[in-house]
């Protein structure tokens, strides 16, 4: 059984951009969750879809949403980025709620 | 709000010793424990869960977690340590939100040397 992808691994951009990321869940998954990695916050809660519906936020500005599609891949989008949105985003999905969450290998964004 | 504490950012210790990483939580209910490993450039890889019922729970990779609820502890054991369990291991409590679903709060992580 496949693991949970993420493309692309590695993304360089410049300030101001935007930004996608994307993630394949394991098959029958049908929550996803992102997290933003830093070494200065660790590991932080952006958001969670389950069924194309985002039921939880974490504390990030609008800069940062997310969709997901319906067979269950999640895309994650930064508008206008900063410097401090350098940092590994790791996707991670699950069955169902409250179930052990299976990450994959994260989309590393450096922002210059 | 839930929180989890992981004392120790760094710990070193020999190739074939044992091993015991703590972890401390904060939840109003009964928590979803998890504990992942993970190394350098890599995702987050799951050892071991615990959500009810027998608390000592076996892992992969020889790695196992007592959960003392007394204590507000899930400590991560390894009776015999190998070079390649040198990683970053992060304990993590799982919490029912509001909204439906769950999110996991992580703590801040411990390095692991293994000396050879």
């Amino acid at each position: 059984k496949a693991g949970v992808t993420q493309t692309p691994r590695y993304l360089i951009k410049t300030r101001g951009q935007q930004v996608t990321l994307s993630c394949s869940p394991i098959s029958g998954h049908r929550s996803v969750s992102w997290y933003q990695q830093t070494p200065g916050q660790g590991l932080q809660f952006l958001f969670e879809y389950f069924s194309e519906t985002q039921r939880n936020k974490g504390n990030f500005p609008g800069r940062f949403s997310g969709r997901q599609f319906s067979n269950s891949r999640s895309e994650m989008n930064v508008s206008t980025l900063e410097l401090g949105d350098s940092a590994l985003y790791l996707c991670a999905s699950s069955t169902e709620p409250n179930t052990e969450a299976f990450f994959g290998q994260g989309t590393r964004l450096t922002v210059v | 709000a839930q929180s989890v504490t992981q004392p120790d950012i760094h710990i070193t210790v020999s190739e074939g010793a044992s091993l015991e990483l703590r972890c401390n939580y904060s939840y109003g209910a009964t928590p979803y424990l998890f504990w992942y490993v993970q190394s350098p450039g890599q995702g987050l890889q799951l050892l071991l869960k615990y959500f009810s019922g027998d608390t000592l729970v076996q892992g992969i990779k020889g790695f196992e977690a007592e959960f003392k609820r007394s204590q507000s502890s899930f400590n991560l054991r390894k009776p015999s340590v190998h070079w390649s369990d040198a990683a970053e291991y992060f304990c993590a409590v799982g919490a029912s939100l509001t909204g439906g679903g769950n999110k996991l709060t992580f703590g801040t992580g411990t390095q692991l040397k293994v000396e050879l």
